[in-house]
């Protein structure tokens, strides 16, 4: 049981837009910043979005963060084949790291 | 290039210890604060493990604590994990990832590979 809790799979086709929602409580998003990992098939994750909305370098603006009180969201405008992967929203709660449990994304 | 890779994984019996060791280069690594995360056969993250900086500030996963203890060697860009009293619920990859900022508690922005641990008889 993930202590931030996420749909366990979302889809849709090229070109749509998106969103996974990450729910959590007052003691970690409610009170910290959200961050979105994405996980490539095979692969180790990689940083999406940090401190709720900001975009590292390199990751395109078709990715966006959002968090409103103890939720938060992702979102994927334009949507295409490479990116299907598993996502997870993480945050900080009381000094530990918290995942959610991943939201698998397929593109049909 | 900035890079971070582990060693030290392998099956070991319920019980026994195994230490693992994360290599940093490309960064200034006594500047960030560095964590362990790790991702059972077919499961979610686990955040495990965090260090500040300079080791003034550690902390653990209830699901380790006690068991595991987490150290760094800045003067040789390392980060280590030992790991006492083995479970079988201590399966996992274990990826080694860098912290945005000093103290813990930011993005994890750099990951490793991942070095797997496997706990079994």
């Amino acid at each position: 049981q993930s202590v931030l809790t996420q749909p366990p799979s979302a889809s849709g086709t090229p070109g749509q837009r998106v969103t996974i929602s990450c729910s959590g409580s007052s003691s970690n998003i409610g009170s910290n910043y959200v961050y979105w990992y994405q996980q490539l098939p095979g692969t180790a994750p990689k940083l999406l979005i940090y401190r709720n909305n900001q975009r590292p370098s390199g990751v395109p603006d078709r990715f966006s963060g959002s968090k409103s009180g103890t939720s938060a969201s992702l979102a994927i405008s334009g949507l295409r084949s490479e990116d299907e992967a598993d996502y997870y929203c993480a945050a900080w709660d009381d000094s530990r790291g918290v995942f959610g449990g991943g939201t698998k994304l397929t593109v049909l | 290039e900035v890079q971070l890779v582990e060693s030290g994984g392998g099956l070991v019996q319920p019980g026994r210890s195994l230490r693992l060791s994360c290599a940093a280069s490309g960064f200034t690594f006594d500047d960030y604060a560095m964590h362990w995360v790790r991702q059972a056969p077919g499961k979610g993250l686990e955040w495990v493990s965090g260090i500040s900086w300079n080791s003034g500030s550690t902390g653990y996963a209830d699901s380790v604590k006690g068991r595991f203890t987490i150290s760094r060697d800045n003067a040789k860009n390392s980060l280590y994990l030992q790991m006492n009293s083995l479970r079988a619920e201590d399966t996992a990859l274990y990826y080694c990832a860098k912290d945005m900022s000093w103290g813990s508690g930011d993005a994890f922005d750099i990951w490793g590979q991942g070095t797997m641990v496997t706990v079994s008889s």
